[in-house]
């Protein structure tokens, strides 16, 4: 039964510490995508990857937030310093040569 | 840029009771998707929907994709207490069908009271 998965699940942190959010894709599929869920927001794509190769970073803001996709196995979410406005659920979605997507459970951060 | 809208935000029922959400595009879409998220959860694709006015059926849910390929709608018939959850519909970012990304709409809420 292929999953996303994501680590760590739940993340609590001070103000100004750095967080990497982690996320393994379904073996085969090609596009990376990172949600954030916010009950004021709801679901928002702050990038997506494509065999690795970042295509769209718009929604993450470019001061503090990053994404890598170091290899095929692994993408990376990173916030440098996190802000309390970051607290919410970041979600990995993959998908591959059809366009539903699968998402990982998510890791709920909290900033303090 | 594309909007999606859906409505309502919240639902209450009672168990049996049938359910509808109800989904709005700004522009039209190419197709539209389906998602279930139970509380605490991650969104769950359930359905995709491509054809001008098709409707699809899964057990107790119907699926239906207007004419004009703008809007879409979920009706749930005789709702369990396992239908709980916020379900989302969500349309392609660009003409690319959905492999650029999907926007999603804010989610219906479904409470069911037993």
């Amino acid at each position: 039964d292929a999953r996303v998965t994501q680590t760590p699940r739940h993340k609590v942190t001070e103000m100004g510490q750095e967080v990497t959010m982690r996320c393994q894709p379904i073996l085969g599929h090609n596009t990376v995508f990172w949600y954030r869920q916010t009950m004021m927001q709801g679901l928002e794509l702050l990038a997506y990857f494509r065999n690795r190769a970042p295509l769209d970073d718009s929604g993450m803001p470019k001061d503090r937030f990053s994404a890598e996709m170091p290899d095929a196995t692994l993408a990376t979410l990173k916030i440098q310093p996190s802000e309390p406005r970051d607290s919410a659920v970041y979600f990995c979605a993959t998908s591959g040569k059809t366009y539903e997507q699968y998402f990982g459970p998510g890791t709920r951060l909290t900033v303090t | 840029g594309q909007q999606v809208m859906q409505i309502p935000q919240y639902q209450h029922v009672q168990e049996g009771e049938d359910f509808t959400t109800y989904c709005n595009s700004s522009t039209t879409l190419s197709n539209i998707q389906w998602y279930k998220q139970r509380p605490g959860g991650h969104p769950v694709f359930l359905i995709q929907l491509v054809k001008s006015g098709e409707v699809k059926k899964q057990k107790r849910l119907t699926f239906q994709f207007g004419e004009a390929k703008k809007n879409s709608s979920l009706h749930i018939t005789a709702t369990q207490t396992t239908d709980v959850g916020t379900y989302f519909c969500a349309g392609p970012r660009y003409s690319g069908g959905g492999a650029d990304g999907l926007t999603f709409g804010k989610g219906t809420h479904l409470i069911i009271q037993p």
